[in-house]
Formats: structure tokens, sequence, C-alpha cells
């Protein structure tokens, strides 16, 4: 069955810090991404990669950088943690038609 | 740009009635087009998808989808709705000239008894 993993599923993190979230994908996907979630709201874009070794800047990219060092993992990594990215992240991967999320990492700065 | 309208924030409905969830977006070229259900506190969970062919799709739990090129929409349905229905659900636009993947902000379906 296809499945994203994502870790951790919490964090709590200090402002200024440096926090990784990491996905693996087991779907043979070429396209993962990585979106962010606020309460009550939708999904919005923060990186995306359609290739190893490759990332693209989705519509948030502030803050944020990302690293797909093979087709099965991608990682998303906040140099210096801020209260504004307590949020939750949701990676994903595609094969266009569908995509399959992970269940997310709750992510808490303080 | 390439958006994705969901103009239902909020439906109410009771359980055993229809209920039709509207997507509608703006893009001219050849697109894939689905749907997902996310729970409270859970991810989001494909229920439906579409690309060409037959515009009416079934998906899981008794939804379907309809497509129209016309009307640029791909709403949502369901028949008889059931109170484990009640989540948030997101219409999701792929074009496929691009690797992007734009989703709507949701349609919040609440399910009295």
């Amino acid at each position: 069955e296809a499945a994203v993993t994502q870790s951790p599923r919490s964090k709590v993190a200090v402002t200024g810090g440096k926090v990784t979230l990491s996905c693996h994908q087991t779907n043979n996907h070429d396209y993962m991404y990585w979106y962010r979630q606020d309460t009550g709201h939708g999904l919005r874009l923060i990186h995306y990669s359609y290739v190893a070794d490759s990332t693209e800047k989705g519509d948030i990219p502030d803050g944020y950088k990302a690293s797909r060092p093979s087709q099965e993992n991608f990682s998303l990594i906040l140099e210096l943690a801020s209260l504004s990215q307590t949020a939750v992240y949701f990676c994903a991967s595609s094969d266009r038609a569908e995509v399959f999320f992970g269940k997310g990492t709750r992510l808490t700065v303080v | 740009t390439q958006t994705v309208s969901q103009s239902d924030a909020h439906v109410t409905v009771f359980e055993g009635d229809s209920v039709e969830l509207r997507c509608n977006y703006s893009y001219g070229g050849s697109i894939y087009l689905s749907w997902y259900i996310q729970h409270h506190g859970h991810g989001l969970q494909f229920l439906l998808k579409y690309y060409s062919g037959n515009p009416v799709v079934q998906g899981v739990n008794g939804f379907e989808a309809e497509f129209s090129k016309s009307d640029s929409s791909f709403h949502l349905r369901k028949a008889s709705v059931h109170w484990s229905d009640s989540a948030v659900y997101f219409c999701a636009v792929s074009p496929n000239s691009n690797n992007r993947i734009f989703f709507g902000d949701g349609t919040q379906l609440v399910v009295k008894p």
C-alpha cells in the first residue's frame, strides 16, 4: 500500500533553533510536496520537488529550506524557527492524479 | 494564475440528506481534478479523481463528482450523508503542464443527527 511517513509527529522547538522535518515515501513517486496548514485553514505549499537533488519554491518558501537527497526522502528545514511557523506540516507524494499525504507533524515554536 | 474556488466555507445538513460541495477552477488546459477529505486532527485522504472520460466519477463511501468543462467545475455529491461524513473537504487541481497541485480552501461539512 502506498505510504508517506513523516517524522517526528510532533515537536516543540525553541525560537531561533533549527528544525528538520523528515518525510519518506514508498510510492515510487517523482513528485513530493511540503504543505503547511494553520488551524482552520487550507493547505499552503512551501516547497516541492519532482526529481531527486532538485527542489522548487512553492507559495510560502520564506524561512524554509528543502532537501531531496533521494526519490524516497524529502526534508523540510527551518534554520531559525520563529513563532509564526507554529503549524501542522504535511508531506505528500503524487503521481499527479492522486496525492498521498503523511499524517502530519505538529510543530510548536515557543 | 491558477485558482481553485470552494465557494462554501461551511455546509450543514442532516443525516440522510443529500449534499453537494462546490468546486470551481480557473485553468484552460488539460488538468487532473480530485477531492480529499480531512477529519478533525488527521491528514488528508483521497476520495476520487478525474482526468478524462466519463465526467461523473465514483469515489469511496458513496461520494461522486461531476466534471463540467463549460462551467469549469468539479462538484462533489453524496445522495445520503452519514454523521461520519462530517469533515473538511478539499478540491484539488493539477495542471498537466506543470508540477504543481493547487488546493481550494476547503469546505467544512457538518452532518447533524
